[in-house]
């Protein structure tokens, strides 16, 4: 079974500053995706940035980087300056068996304060 | 006009009311997927869909019913619910079954009464 661990309730941060979000994980698939994804308050899940596991870099998405630590089985997302904009929850998911169904961690909520 | 777009965004309803959640993609992704996602707790799957077949179904309530007529269209069907399904439903969609990314909706946001 898949597992997603997000040890940080709550995140806070100023403005233009850099944040990282953690995020563990478990799985006996060898193959597999690792997401985040970013819920405003409006609901929507918004997806920010994949990782494959056997992606030998570590994806970038604009201010999204993700921080893919494969034998500590970490996944951590790094925002770099942080705007207002970026006060959401953020959940990190995984996929596995070659599926994209997905399964999520509780999130982390980060307030970003001016 | 969003990719993913789920109706109606806030519903109230009685445990004797039957009621639908609508979801429509514009993407034109082959496969479709239902989330739960209750307070304090990480989303659920409830539902896969993969060219209008359902290829999983983790053990949702049969009062839960999914339907989906085509590659585009996506229901959930809900029927003498109890108060504890009230949550925030999320409705997905990906290329492919395979490790592609999920897009998804502003959700529905149902409450039990």
């Amino acid at each position: 079974a898949q597992k997603i661990t997000q040890t940080q309730p709550g995140m806070f941060v100023q403005e233009k500053e850099a944040v990282t979000l953690d995020c563990t994980y478990d799985t006996s698939d060898p193959s597999y995706g690792l997401f985040w994804y970013k819920q405003p308050s409006s609901g929507e899940m918004i997806f920010l940035i994949y990782q494959g596991s056997y992606d030998q870099q570590n994806a970038t998405e604009g201010r999204y980087s993700l921080n893919f630590q494969k034998a500590r089985k970490s996944a951590n997302l790094v925002i770099s300056a942080s705007q207002l904009g970026d006060s959401a929850m953020y959940f990190c998911a995984m996929s596995s068996r070659g599926y994209s169904t997905l399964t999520f961690g509780k999130g982390t909520m980060l307030l970003v304060s001016p | 006009e969003t990719g993913v777009t789920q109706t109606p965004r806030h519903l109230v309803m009685g445990m004797t009311n039957k009621k639908s959640l609508k979801c429509e993609q514009h993407l034109g992704h082959n496969a479709m997927y239902w989330y739960k996602q209750s307070a304090k707790k990480p989303l659920e799957l409830m539902f896969v869909y993969s060219l209008e077949e359902r290829v999983e179904n983790n053990s949702v309530p049969s009062r839960f019913s999914p339907e989906c007529p085509n590659s585009s269209h996506l229901f959930l069907h809900l029927h003498t619910l109890q108060p504890e399904d009230s949550a925030l439903y999320l409705c997905a969609s990906s290329q492919e079954l395979e490790n592609t990314e999920a897009f998804f909706g502003q959700g529905t946001r149902l409450t039990v009464v």
